[in-house]
């Protein structure tokens, strides 16, 4: 069964620095896909970048950039400028490309605090 | 387009009873997939619709049920609930195109007393 760890259960960070947060994850299929996702306050899950494996390009979305490291089965994403609205849990998922599904398997989360 | 609408926001239940949540997915979408997020075991998969059959289901006791309608709409029964229940609920929707973006509710919070 496949396995995301972020072992980092919070983190700060100042307003307009850079800050990565780390996920592991284990699987033994070749083709899937990485997500991070943001939980504000709001509860509603926000898809912040994602990921293909087969791709060697990293993934980026303005602010946002990943460090995917296939071989080390390492996905941490980067946070650049960081802002206030930036405060949130982060949530590391994995999803499989066998059998159709859809399922999500996440990790623990990140809680990430941004000081003004 | 509207995003997914899962109502209630709030729900209130006592040991025993039973609770219906409801889940709209974004227009076109045919894919519907549960979570339950609880601050001990975190966001875990629960079952997952596509075209009113389900498609994969995650390691939870039968009293944890669902269904989708043909309009695509979801719902998720738990019967005879149970302290370890209360929980946020949340349901997320795709065009089901492999790769695709799962889109999220903001969530149904149950709490069983």
């Amino acid at each position: 069964a496949q396995t995301v760890t972020q072992s980092q259960p919070e983190m700060s960070v100042q307003e307009a620095e850079t800050v990565t947060l780390s996920c592991t994850y284990d699987t033994s299929e070749s083709d899937y896909y990485l997500f991070w996702y943001k939980q504000p306050p709001s509860r509603q899950m926000i898809l912040v970048i994602r990921q293909e494996a087969y791709k060697q390009q990293n993934a980026t979305e303005n602010r946002f950039s990943v460090n995917f490291q296939k071989a080390a089965k390492s996905f941490s994403l980067k946070i650049s400028d960081s802002q206030l609205g930036d405060a949130a849990m982060y949530f590391c998922a994995y999803r499989g490309t066998q059998g159709g599904s859809e399922k999500l398997v996440f990790g623990k989360g990140m809680k990430l605090t941004v000081n003004p | 387009k509207a995003g997914v609408t899962q109502t209630p926001r709030y729900l209130i239940k006592t040991r025993g009873q039973q609770v219906t949540l409801s889940c709209s997915p974004i227009s076109g979408h045919r894919s519907v997939s549960w979570y339950q997020q609880t601050p001990g075991q975190g966001l875990q998969f629960l079952f997952e619709y596509f075209s009113e059959t389900q498609r994969n289901k995650g390691n939870f006791p039968g009293r944890f049920s669902g269904r989708q309608f043909s309009n695509s709409r979801s719902e998720m029964n738990v019967s005879t609930l149970e302290l370890g229940d209360s929980a946020l609920y949340l349901c997320a929707s795709s065009s089901s195109l492999l790769g695709e973006k799962l889109f999220f509710g903001s969530g149904t919070q149950l709490s069983v007393l």
